[in-house]
Order: structure tokens, then sequence, then C-alpha cells
């Protein structure tokens, strides 16, 4: 089982749609989560992170968080085309290395 | 404020060569982590350095080496490099000091282009 899974996708969803990208991980020990989005060709960035079991909304963006059920999501609302990207799903259980997953490719069609 | 940078930006070795990649992390931040991305793939944990010293490690071979300077840049070496080494190299800083038990967000350069040819 790998420590933390994503759908590789595509996911596809016409513009001004919710974008729903999902994340699931193995260990119980993890306390700090994160979303990153990378353009093709470039490197990742950081575009939310959420410790506390619930949702967490940034703009357009919300993050999701369920301890129990060992699952972390992403939800992009009013989707754009340039939100086309691979969005990354990292994990870190306490101070021990971040542990990625392999990434969701988003595509997002006008 | 400046953000994370690399150096190089790509970089085209032969195998068996030796590699030397760059890292400055982001103001105020004290740790730097090392990646390494291929494609297709989501970056995998090389190792940490935190006041000056190797922290953790992930699943790479000793050929894969580093350092930590005392203003907080980073260096990574691979030594013998093999096809295999050929990804985007990604460097990342944080703020691990202060004894928090959550958080310590990660911020990413623009990453080397390594190709072994």
């Amino acid at each position: 089982q790998k420590e933390v899974e994503q759908n590789s996708g595509p996911l596809s969803v016409p513009e001004g749609a919710i974008a729903s990208l999902n994340c699931t991980y193995s260990d119980r020990g993890s306390q700090s989560f994160f979303w990153y989005r990378q353009y093709s060709g470039k490197s990742p960035e950081l575009i939310m992170f959420i410790y506390s079991n619930g949702d967490k909304e940034d703009g357009r963006f919300t993050a999701q968080l369920n301890k129990a059920s060992q699952y972390v999501s992403l939800l992009i609302r009013d989707s754009q085309p340039s939100d086309s990207a691979t969005y990354l799903c990292a994990v870190k259980p306490g101070r021990r290395a971040l542990t990625f997953g392999s990434g969701t490719r988003l595509q997002v069609q006008p | 404020d400046a953000g994370v940078t690399q150096s190089p930006t790509h970089l085209i070795k032969t195998r068996g060569q030796q590699v030397t990649l760059r890292c400055s992390p982001k103001s105020g931040h004290d740790t730097v982590s090392w990646y390494q991305q291929a494609l297709g793939q989501g970056p995998q944990f090389i190792f940490q350095y935190y006041e000056e010293e190797e922290r953790q490690r992930g699943n790479f071979p000793d050929r894969f080496s580093g350092h930590q300077f005392p203003n907080y840049s980073s260096e990574l070496n691979v030594n013998a490099l093999l096809l295999g080494d050929s990804a985007l190299y990604l460097c990342a800083s944080s703020l691990e000091g202060g004894g928090r038990r959550i958080g310590y967000e990660q911020y990413f350069g623009p990453g080397t282009r390594l190709t072994v040819t």
C-alpha cells in the first residue's frame, strides 16, 4: 500500500464547475496535510495546507480533512482553464519527511 | 522577499560523472529538503538539512550526499551518475525550528533538470 494515494486522472471538468480532488494516506500519525499545484515543466506550488479536521477555505479553494477516514480532499470552485495542472497531495507525520502522492492531473475544458 | 532559488536550471552530464546542485532557502527559513521527481511521479524525498546536519534521509544510496552552510544554503552532490538519475531535482525550504508539532510548510524552488547521457 502506498503511503499517499491519489487517482492519477485525468479529471476533466467544464469551465465554471467544481473540481474535486481526493487523497488517502496510510500513516495515522500524520498531522499536517498539503496541496501543491504543479504546471507542466514547473516546480510544485503550495496552494493549501490543513492541520485540523474539517474544512478550510481560501478563495476558490477548499481543503477538507477527515483524520478518522485518513482522507483529505481539495475542492476548486468555478474552475478555470488556468487551473489545469497536476495537483499533488502531501502528508507530513510530525517532524518526519513530507510524503507525496503521484498527483492527479486536472483538465478544465473551456 | 526572495523565494527559494536553485542553480543551475538545466544540466547535462555523462554517466559516471559527478554533479553538484545548489539551493538558497526562502528568507527566514532554516531547513532545506531535497527531492527527486521523475516524469509522471510525485517528488521523492532524498534528505533534509537542519542546523548544518543531515536530519532525515530517504531511500537513496550513498552516492547522494549533501551539505548545509551557516547561511542555510545547501548543496546536493551526486557521484557516479547513472542514467536513472535523470530527473527534476527540487529543493524546498521551511522553518522547522521552534518546537512546533504541526505545520512546517515547505516552499519549492524552480528545480534543476538533470539529464544523464
